[in-house]
């Protein structure tokens, strides 16, 4: 069956440092998304992208934080200048179509900001 | 969107049918309901959606009234490894985020 992948599995970064986080959809996926968890609550929205565009996005989602899809495959978050509040397990998901379809996240990343 | 709620825990015993209700008292006429389960240190999974009635799939059944003010999830013959937490979610045509609550802890005893 095929799987949303991210790398890496956990980041390690220091404040103020850039984080890159990379997810690659199940191919034929055109929706996508980030979610972040901080541990103990609640998983949150950040952004969805389709067609190379934010689409949607949450407060959460601020100038420190970009995403692309920068060679057709993988689709990257980006946290500009780390906090230790960014500390958490950050889901990608992909969905073939929009509106009410299933969504398919991967296994996450957790990012450690010291 | 409408609010959801629903239990924050349960507990179950191997075998047993585990039913979790949601409320969502403001359901819009194009809502669906939708339910994920997460397991510790993984990302969500969806488990079923529907609009009303019954839908069943492998896994679980989904029970919503014809008012469509709650759903109950129902998981039948429960082991534990179905331990997780169950998400209960409304989403609409247009949806694309998805809105997640605290969900219901389900804890397993053998």
């Amino acid at each position: 069956e095929p799987e949303v992948t991210q790398t890496p599995s956990h980041q390690v970064t220091q404040m103020g440092q850039e984080v890159i986080l990379r997810c690659v959809p199940i191919s034929n996926h055109l929706y996508f998304y980030w979610y972040r968890q901080i541990l103990g609550q609640k998983v949150e929205f950040l952004v969805s992208f389709y067609n190379n565009e934010i689409s949607e996005k949450s407060e959460i989602f601020d100038d420190q934080f970009s995403v692309e899809r920068p060679d057709g495959s993988n689709f990257t978050l980006k946290i500009r200048s780390t906090k230790l509040e960014d500390s958490a397990m950050y889901f990608c998901a992909t969905s073939p179509r929009q509106g009410p379809h299933e969504q398919y996240f991967g296994p996450g990343t957790r990012l450690t900001v010291t | 969107l409408a609010k959801t709620t629903q239990p924050i825990s349960m507990d179950s015993y191997e075998g047993q049918e585990v039913n979790i209700t949601c409320s969502h008292n403001n359901i819009a006429t194009n809502d669906y309901i939708t339910w994920y389960q997460q397991f510790p240190s993984q990302g969500p999974r969806f488990i079923i959606q529907g609009y009303k009635t019954k839908v069943t799939n492998e896994v679980a059944s989904l029970f919503i009234p014809a008012d469509r003010k709650s759903s109950t999830l129902s998981l039948p013959r429960v082991s534990l490894s179905d331990t997780a937490v169950y998400y209960c979610l409304v989403r609409n045509q247009a949806g694309t985020a998805l809105i997640f609550g605290k969900g219901t802890t389900l804890s397993m005893s053998s």
